[in-house]
């Protein structure tokens, strides 16, 4: 089946401008993450959805960023007046439950000017 | 909350021999314990990971030891090849109740080179 979908591939936005990432994860997958990688750094854990439950949000380094998750389907992240150190390649995994492996999708590689 | 920690962060070595990358966790109730690779511009794949209640997994060249009792974990790469270079990461899932539940926190990363 299909695997984990990120929107759009690339993304390349003015400084002060909103935009939306979004995420499909694989079907029957309850847990889904966000994370973000800028060049050459590790995975900054941005913030985890789990079934119903309240997300965990204590990744998103400003109220400049929001996420939301539909039931057990898609994700939108969003960041509000981008800033450069906003660029970075976003990266979204799900998990079917916690003793299994998160796949990841490819990212949005997202580039602020 | 859980916290990772992974050494080293650079790693050479030549085809053939054998690579070994360390990490530590914080949180107790972590349980699950996976082992990624990166290659340049690809997402993170799994490689092997490992639950805690077994101390020790195999697969081919890899290889992943856990020990509970000191809040470490490693990854054992044997006869290496140039094929093996990446960045490796190794992540904690923790057990714990609330919303961290089932939360997965990364190390840093490993760049590893093999040198033909």
């Amino acid at each position: 089946g299909a695997g984990v979908s990120q929107s759009p591939s690339n993304k390349v936005t003015e400084k002060g401008k909103d935009v939306e990432l979004r995420c499909d994860p694989i079907s029957g997958h309850t847990a889904l993450y966000w994370y973000r990688q800028r060049l050459g750094q590790g995975l900054e854990f941005l913030i985890y959805f789990q079934g119903n439950s309240a997300p965990d949000k204590s990744g998103l380094p400003s109220d400049r960023f929001s996420a939301e998750r539909t039931g057990e389907s898609v994700s939108t992240l969003t960041i509000q007046r981008t800033q450069q150190e906003d660029s970075a390649v976003y990266l979204c995994a799900s998990r079917e439950d916690m003793n299994t492996e998160a796949f990841f999708g490819q990212g949005t590689r997202l580039t602020v000017v | 909350g859980e916290n990772v920690e992974q050494h080293p962060s650079t790693l050479s070595v030549q085809e053939g021999d054998s690579a070994v990358i360390k990490c530590t966790y914080s949180d107790s109730a972590s349980n699950y314990f996976p082992w990624y690779k990166q290659e340049l511009g690809k997402r993170p794949q799994l490689i092997i990971d490992i639950r805690s209640n077994v101390g020790e997994k195999k697969d081919q060249r890899i290889a992943v030891t856990l020990n509970k009792t000191a809040k470490h974990f490693s990854l054992h790469i044997t006869e290496t090849q140039p094929e093996d270079s990446a960045v490796y990461f190794c992540a904690a899932s923790s057990n714990a109740g609330g919303t961290s539940y089932g939360k997965l926190t990364f190390g840093q990363g490993t760049i590893l080179t093999v040198h033909p």
